[in-house]
């Protein structure tokens, strides 16, 4: 049972590329998440999609785009990338856009931008 | 504005003993609360929460207390076991808000065998 998976596990890139980072859930939920996570911070949310065809804003959206593909795919797109955007990237699901079902978490892409 | 604070960034106790981390918010309209281990190279996963409706919640060694005219909560392991060595997080949320979550800096334990 794989859960969420993130591809890639790691990238570098340099300033001003663009690129997007793939997240999917095996678990049927109908809501997915991406945060970053930077040292000394907690995980802090990019955008949101609690249902398929829809997306949100998070704490931290600037610099990012997102498209909910289907039920199973979200994926999270850096345009221009910026060396502030260096950082751990998580993707997760839940069943429900509830906070008291435990969001999944995947095992992350490590991105730095030079 | 850090609405959610874990002040203990690291933690070290012995195997078999107990141990305590800490959690502080300051938004009075979380209701909602989680904790998350994380190993390195791993995504977290969710270990367990409570609601502001009660004041504790068990999970076999894992107990959350929630003091909320204190704003501040609770995990305490018991016993502890060099396996807890983790990153935990506490994340919180308003139930009548949908499901964004607010997450504290973690808090590095050590179980020291």
């Amino acid at each position: 049972n794989a859960g969420v998976t993130q591809t890639p596990k790691f990238q570098v890139l340099k300033t001003g590329q663009s690129m997007t980072l793939q997240c999917a859930q095996d678990m049927n939920h109908n809501s997915m998440y991406w945060y970053r996570q930077d040292p000394g911070m907690g995980l802090r949310l990019i955008y949101y999609s609690a249902s398929e065809g829809t997306t949100d804003k998070g704490e931290v959206p600037n610099g990012y785009n997102v498209s909910r593909l289907n039920k199973r795919e979200f994926s999270l797109r850096l345009e221009s990338a910026a060396p502030s955007q260096t950082s751990v990237y998580f993707c997760a699901s839940s069943e429900r856009a509830w906070v008291n079902q435990p969001q999944h978490f995947g095992d992350g892409t490590r991105l730095s931008i030079l | 504005d850090q609405q959610v604070k874990q002040n203990s960034p690291s933690l070290s106790v012995q195997e078999g003993r107990i141990s305590i981390l800490n959690c502080d918010y300051t938004n009075s309209m979380f209701d909602y609360f989680l904790w998350y281990k994380k190993y390195p190279a791993e995504g977290p996963t969710f270990l367990i929460s409570i609601s502001s409706i009660k004041d504790k919640n068990e999970d076999g060694r894992f107990t959350v207390f929630l003091n909320k005219s204190a704003k501040h909560l609770s995990l305490h392991i018991v016993p502890s076991q060099p396996g807890d060595s983790a990153v935990y997080f506490c994340a919180a949320g308003e139930e009548t808000s949908g499901s964004r979550l607010t997450f504290g800096e973690g808090t590095q334990l050590t179980v020291n065998p």
